[in-house]
């Protein structure tokens, strides 16, 4: 059983520019959840996808938007970069929507010069 | 949801048990108490969760205060490889997989 990946592992952009981060969910499982954490802190909810539809949504803003596929993989889309967007971005995954236990990648350190 | 207050750090010697405090005075009747924990340059973990009765799995044991105002983690016989940051979560069921993290505490377990 293949666990969550994430892709890149690492990034670096600028100001203004636009990222795509990509999850790869955990085998059977039909619900991604997408996490920022800012260094020094927890990591903070960012939107959900259950079956290729979002399933909620944390506070964060419209620039923050994302895809989930037929395969249950999924995209995290963050347009207009802005320096506090720098953060490990993690991605988790569980069988179903309401199900406790998640299952996280390692996460992408995006780096925002 | 409900907010929790965790102690920053703590240290536990190898084989003993760690016992994590969480307060959450303000937990509502349908909250649940969540642990996760997060090993340096990973992912959280999923650790255990309760409602009202104490818990037990292979990792760890949850004891909730029958006012449910307060719980603690505790790893029976913390090992090098429990040295993480440990988050206490509270939140219902309808958002049990879109949690919010608060800074947790820092677990180092020593020789």
């Amino acid at each position: 059983e293949t666990g969550v990946t994430q892709s890149p592992t690492h990034l670096i952009k600028t100001r203004g520019q636009q990222v795509t981060l990509r999850c790869s969910s955990q085998s059977g499982h039909n619900t991604v959840s997408w996490y920022q954490q800012a260094l020094g802190q927890g990591p903070q909810f960012i939107f959900q996808y259950y079956r290729e539809e979002e399933n909620g949504r944390g506070n964060f803003p419209p620039r923050f938007s994302g895809l989930q596929f037929p395969n249950y993989s999924s995209e995290l889309n963050v347009n207009a970069l802005e320096l506090d967007d720098s953060a490990l971005y993690l991605c988790a995954s569980s069988l179903l929507a309401g199900v406790v236990e998640q299952f996280f990648g390692p996460g992408t350190r995006l780096t925002v010069l | 949801d409900a907010k929790t207050t965790q102690p920053t750090s703590m240290d536990c010697a190898e084989g003993r048990a760690a016992n994590l405090p969480c307060n959450h005075s303000t937990i509502s009747g349908n909250e649940y108490v969540y642990w996760y924990r997060q090993i340096h340059s990973q992912g959280p973990q999923y650790i255990i969760h309760g409602l009202k009765n104490n818990e037990t799995n292979e990792m760890a044991s949850l004891i909730i205060t029958e006012d449910r105002k307060s719980s603690t983690l505790i790893l029976p016989h913390a090992t090098l490889r429990d040295t993480a940051v440990y988050y206490c979560i509270v939140s219902d069921t309808g958002t049990a997989s879109k949690l919010t993290f608060g800074t947790g505490t820092r677990l180092q377990v020593t020789l």
